[in-house]
């Protein structure tokens, strides 16, 4: 157990909704970062947030948005969903910088019809 | 394009044997991380080796680093089949701090 938890486990959902995605960090830790994984793309870095703020983006199309609230916790907002955003989500985080040790979560599988 | 990608995309060994995984990269780092993810799981860290490191151990494993010819290796030695995983390496670039590359992966296979 990586101590970062994810909610929801499995979301299953129709092209043009929108969903919300929920990440707990590791107690402690100030940095959530937010990928992507689906089978033809690998794992990909989308956004991170540290202690509040924005920190890096990765390859976040604009119809996703993400924050981190003041307790740390972090969701992925992702809207007018497509069938090509079907795909494992991780929620990661870490003590502080970018290169520290990264601790995953279970991941959200999102399937979309 | 990838910053880190690994060699080969897929590999079945026998249980007992040494497993190698390769890594390659296209700009100069700050430090290489190995993970491993078993099927639908998140991914757990394994060893992280910084830029002016050569070699570095944790168990059974063994992880070089040639940062002239830009490339890591991660060995697994005496495989188990609870070894069964993807084993992905991640890369940062030097002098930035705000991006983290995961290639996409080696799937290990160990048969019994």
């Amino acid at each position: 157990d990586s101590g970062v938890t994810q909610t929801p486990k499995h979301l299953i959902t129709a092209t043009g909704q929108r969903v919300t995605l929920r990440c707990s960090p590791r107690s402690g830790d100030l940095s959530v970062y937010w990928y992507q994984q689906s089978l033809d793309q690998g794992l990909q870095f989308l956004i991170q947030y540290y202690n509040g703020e924005e920190r890096a983006k990765g390859n976040i199309l604009e119809r996703f948005s993400a924050q981190q609230f003041p307790d740390l916790h972090s969701e992925l907002n992702l809207s007018s969903l497509e069938l090509g955003d079907s795909a494992l989500y991780f929620c990661a985080s870490a003590q502080l910088a970018l290169t520290d040790t990264q601790y995953f979560g279970p991941g959200t599988r999102l399937t979309v019809l | 394009s990838q910053q880190g990608e690994e060699d080969p995309q897929a590999l079945s060994i026998q249980e007992g044997e040494n497993a190698t995984m390769n890594c390659s990269y296209k700009t100069s780092i700050n430090n290489l991380q190995w993970y491993r993810q078993n099927s639908g799981r998140g991914l757990v860290h394994l060893i992280l080796i910084r830029s002016n490191e050569r070699e570095k151990h944790s168990g059974r494993l063994r992880v070089t680093l040639d940062t002239s010819k830009k490339s890591s290796s991660l060995l697994i030695t005496a495989s188990r089949a609870a070894d069964t995983a993807s084993y992905f390496c991640a890369t940062d670039e030097k002098n930035r701090d705000d991006k983290i590359i995961f290639g996409k992966g080696t799937r290990l296979h160990i048969l019994p």
